[in-house]
């Protein structure tokens, strides 16, 4: 197994332009979801998603869309990219949307620089 | 609600013991905790939740005080590799995923 899978590792971008970041995982988890990382504010979700066709906002999810039309895959999409959002973004998984004991897997992260 | 997290870093000998702390002021239902390294990924540690039960590493302890809505994470014995930042995640929900990070102590274990 791969686990899960975050591309590209690092991007940059200018402001106002707009891309995907893409996360996949092969272990069949009900449950991914995306972070984003900035230095000395920790882990913060952004969006989440508890199966195929159902996603939910976290915490800071202005200026991005999710969508998970199969099980394996949730990319992120950044509607138009602000230095604001330069960040190391996660990606993270785990078996099951509901319950108790869900460790969740993180993705290697994709770095993203907006000038 | 963002938990607070204490010490914000702190420097140990190999073979030194430390403590961890972690504190929300909202009522829990778990508390999960994850070990990152410079330029990787967070890796899974504990979760605890209400009642005691907890699941994770063998060579890591903690304890939740569901009274105090506060969860301490026990580094005996410390090894080299232990170092990294440690991070708390809050559960506020029930639903065991959706996570409130603290924003993390960084250990570093030296010879």
């Amino acid at each position: 197994n791969a686990g899960v899978t975050q591309t590209p590792k690092f991007q940059v971008l200018k402001t106002g332009q707009s891309m995907t970041l893409q996360c996949a995982q092969d272990m069949n988890h009900e449950y991914m979801s995306w972070y984003r990382q900035d230095p000395g504010m920790g882990l913060r979700l952004i969006h989440y998603s508890v199966g195929a066709g159902i996603t939910d906002q976290g915490e800071v999810p202005n200026g991005y869309n999710v969508s998970r039309s199969t099980t394996e895959d949730f990319p992120l999409r950044l509607l138009s990219a602000a230095p604001s959002q330069t960040s190391v973004y996660f990606c993270a998984s785990s078996l099951r949307a509901g319950g108790s004991y869900n460790e969740q897997f993180f993705g290697p992260g994709t770095r993203l620089t907006v000038l | 609600q963002q938990p607070v997290q204490s010490p914000q870093a702190v420097i140990l000998r190999e073979g030194e013991d430390a403590v961890i702390n972690c504190s929300s002021s909202k009522a829990l239902y778990s508390v999960h905790w994850y070990r990152q390294k410079h330029g990787e990924a967070p890796v899974f540690l504990m979760i605890l939740l209400k009642g005691g039960e907890q699941k994770g590493h063998e060579k890591i302890s903690a304890s939740f005080n569901e009274k105090k809505q506060q969860s301490s994470l026990y580094l005996t014995a410390s090894q080299l590799s232990y170092s990294g930042t440690y991070f708390c995640g809050t559960d506020l929900t029930g639903g065991g995923n959706k996570l409130t990070f603290g924003t993390g102590t960084q250990l570093k274990v030296e010879l």
